[in-house]
């Protein structure tokens, strides 16, 4: 499995506090994805990053922000969360040198719950 | 329309029987395609990439067809431990570390 890990697992918030996700990978991979997993929607992609402080929006980027500092970490940040930012969050990497460079390993999700 | 469309199903069978899913996709410039595999409450795994030419791994079996813009996963002598959602997946513009489009699923449930 990819070396991916991603913090915290589970949290529970209120609205209108700040919340941020941490991804984290250990396989130099260059490209670090946020999606969002929501019954009757499938995987989103809120934002993505293609090299350190590069990024870029996804579909359903409101309410996101994201910064890259470093290779290894992907961090997603909700400024004011709301009800509808409830979720699963999960990271992915890709661009590590398979063979076909756009497949995606993932980490193994956040549950966020904002009341 | 959606992206890329799947059966949602469940689809329901016996242990043993052979399953075929279908996907359609929208975009006809659309370059990598692949099968996830997720079961309850995991993320997503890569079961296979689906190569122009068609490809196997095991029970399992790829196929891709741009004119009609279909992938189909075949699973051969289904097992319990099969059970799960398969997500069709697409990338609409061949790039490195381009961005997927996620059906949004067809649920197999195998059974004894």
């Amino acid at each position: 499995d990819a070396g991916i890990t991603q913090s915290p697992r589970h949290k529970v918030t209120e609205t209108g506090t700040p919340v941020t996700l941490r991804c984290h990978q250990t396989e130099n991979h260059r490209y670090m994805y946020w999606y969002r997993q929501d019954p009757g929607h499938g995987l989103r992609l809120i934002h993505y990053s293609y090299g350190v402080k590069d990024t870029d929006k996804g579909e359903v980027s409101d309410g996101y922000s994201v910064s890259r500092s470093k290779t290894e970490d992907f961090l997603l940040t909700l400024e004011s969360a709301t009800s509808s930012q409830t979720s699963v969050y999960f990271c992915a990497i890709s661009g590590g040198g398979s063979k076909v460079y756009n497949e995606q390993f993932f980490g193994p999700g956040t549950r966020l719950t904002v009341l | 329309r959606k992206e890329v469309e799947q059966d949602p199903g469940p689809f329901n069978v016996p242990e043993g029987a052979t399953v075929a899913f279908n996907c359609t996709y929208s975009n006809s410039a659309s370059q990598s395609f692949f099968w996830y595999r997720q079961d309850c409450r995991k993320e997503p795994k890569l079961l296979m990439s689906v190569y122009s030419s068609g490809n196997e791994d095991g029970r399992f079996t790829a196929q891709l067809n741009r004119a009609s813009q279909y992938i189909s996963l075949l699973i051969r002598d289904s097992k319990l431990s099969d059970s799960a959602t398969y997500l069709c997946v697409v990338n609409p513009i061949y790039n490195q570390g381009g961005k997927l489009i996620f059906g949004q699923g067809t649920e197999l449930s195998v059974k004894p």
